[in-house]
């Protein structure tokens, strides 16, 4: 099946620009995601990419795919402390289940 | 928007107690899923469904038994709750299988603590 990793931590100023990585092991993945957990909440659909674009921008986020590395990141433009949160990387398989494999997580914070 | 609902946020039951989580979706969305959500393991899947009275093991079933008798609820059974399921429960819901973009749409969480 799937794996999909990602570090666990990130720290970053405000108004720098953040950049979140995931690696994802099958090459067949239709569709990338990226999900948000603010503190105490469930997660949140951020954005996604099909697998046959290199790039999507959605305001301040940038998500870039390598589907050569199977490398997947997201950036966040002018980071703020409203985005200190935990970004999950997810992997969706072709056929099956369709069900997206998750990533551990990273926990971005971002100081003042 | 779409909804999931856990009912209860915060819960602490003793060791050997059964417990019983509650997750309901208010889209008619066929497929709803339990998750666990530990410190550094991330999001694991316990069980999901496909539909009404059908369920399926994910990758960490043991332990757990689950049961959807209308396709709005999904619930989630410790029939003998351990102090190592002390953890971050995670429903969510989506649209039926689909080739397309199978987005998830979680519910807040229900945090469990086992004594």
């Amino acid at each position: 099946g799937e794996d999909v990793e990602q570090s666990l931590f990130l720290s970053v100023r405000e108004g720098d620009s953040s950049v979140i990585n995931c690696t994802y092991t099958d090459s067949s993945s239709t569709y990338l995601y990226w999900y948000k957990q603010e503190p105490g909440a469930g997660l949140q659909l951020l954005t996604y990419i099909f697998s046959n674009m290199d790039m999507k921008q959605d305001q301040r986020l940038t998500v870039l795919l390598n589907k050569k590395d199977k490398h997947l990141s997201l950036r966040i433009a002018d980071t703020q402390t409203g985005d200190s949160a935990i970004y999950f990387c997810a992997g969706q398989p072709l056929g099956g289940s369709y069900i997206p494999t998750f990533g551990r997580g990273t926990s971005l914070i971002v100081h003042p | 928007d779409v909804k999931v609902t856990q009912s209860s946020r915060y819960l602490v039951k003793r060791t050997g107690e059964k417990v019983f989580l509650e997750c309901v979706q208010d889209m008619d969305h066929e497929n709803m899923f339990w998750y666990r959500q530990d410190p550094g393991l991330g999001l694991r899947l316990i069980y999901f469904s496909y539909d009404v009275k059908m369920k399926e093991k994910g990758d960490i079933p043991e332990g757990y038994s689950v049961s959807r008798e209308k396709k709005e609820r999904f619930s989630l059974i410790l029939e003998s709750a351990s102090t190592n399921q002390t953890s971050m429960y995670l429903c969510a819901s989506k649209v039926g299988v689909s080739s397309g973009a199978n987005v998830l749409t979680f519910g807040a969480g229900s945090r469990l603590t086992v004594l």
